[in-house]
């Protein structure tokens, strides 16, 4: 199985400052088709998650430009250029490249 | 708009069974694929099954492959989990999760979760 590895575990932010959140896979995610299948999803407490970014960089329909996505391979990163109340909440990292898909532990972004 | 809504959670002994259900509506309920992801309280997401979406092939994480069977009703939009041997573990809030398509490689749309309790 690939085992993803997110840092920090949490991340204290400043309201209008960029947060950066990292992904690492225990393999390449780049898939026998040429794309990468690695994911971003929020989730704010009491909430279900929520999907950001798809194929490393995608933003999905709806997700604010201050998000973005980067990286290959093995390591990944997500970027909030300025964090706003409403980012509170656990991301997480998430690889569809093969079976059984696999999550980052998770990481905490609070103010 | 993309509406999931599990039911079915509960509290159960160890051992024993328990069928989730996942009504969906708001989109082509047949042409896609769908998972099952599961969360204990506090805790990170855990992808537990997915089924494709005409129902021909089925994967399953190994902590529930031999007690967990996904299936699904395209007649009724329809989504399910029988969740045989039940253990403590398996204490979760269960999310019945769309596949986005080939296109995104994702799952995009989450229900808003059914908690299954095993205790004795």
């Amino acid at each position: 199985d690939i085992v993803m590895t997110q840092t920090p575990f949490s991340s204290p932010v400043t309201l209008g400052q960029p947060a950066s959140i990292s992904c690492r896979s225990s393999q390449s995610l780049v898939h026998t088709d040429g794309n990468s299948y690695l994911s971003w999803l929020q989730q704010r407490p009491g909430q279900p998650p929520r999907l950001l970014i798809y194929k490393i960089s995608n933003r999905f329909s709806g997700v604010p430009d201050r998000f973005s996505g980067s990286g290959a391979g093995t390591y990944f990163t997500l970027k909030i250029s300025r964090v706003e109340a409403e980012d509170v909440g656990v991301y997480y990292c998430m690889q569809a490249t093969q079976f059984p898909h696999t999550f980052g532990q998770g990481t905490k972004l609070e103010i | 708009q993309v509406q999931l809504v599990e039911s079915g959670g509960g509290v159960v002994q160890p051992g024993r069974s328990l069928r989730l259900s996942c009504a969906a509506s708001g989109f082509t309920f047949s042409t896609y694929a769908m998972h099952w992801v599961r969360q204990p309280p506090g805790k990170g997401l855990e992808w537990v099954a997915v089924i494709s979406y005409d129902g021909s092939s089925k994967y399953y994480a190994d902590s529930v492959k031999g007690r967990f069977t996904i299936s699904r009703d395209n007649s009724k939009n329809t989504l399910f989990i029988q969740m045989n041997s039940l253990r403590v573990e398996d204490r979760a809030v269960y999310y019945c999760v769309r596949d986005a398509g080939n296109r995104y490689g994702a799952v995009d749309y989450w229900g808003q979760g059914t908690l299954v309790t095993v205790s004795s």
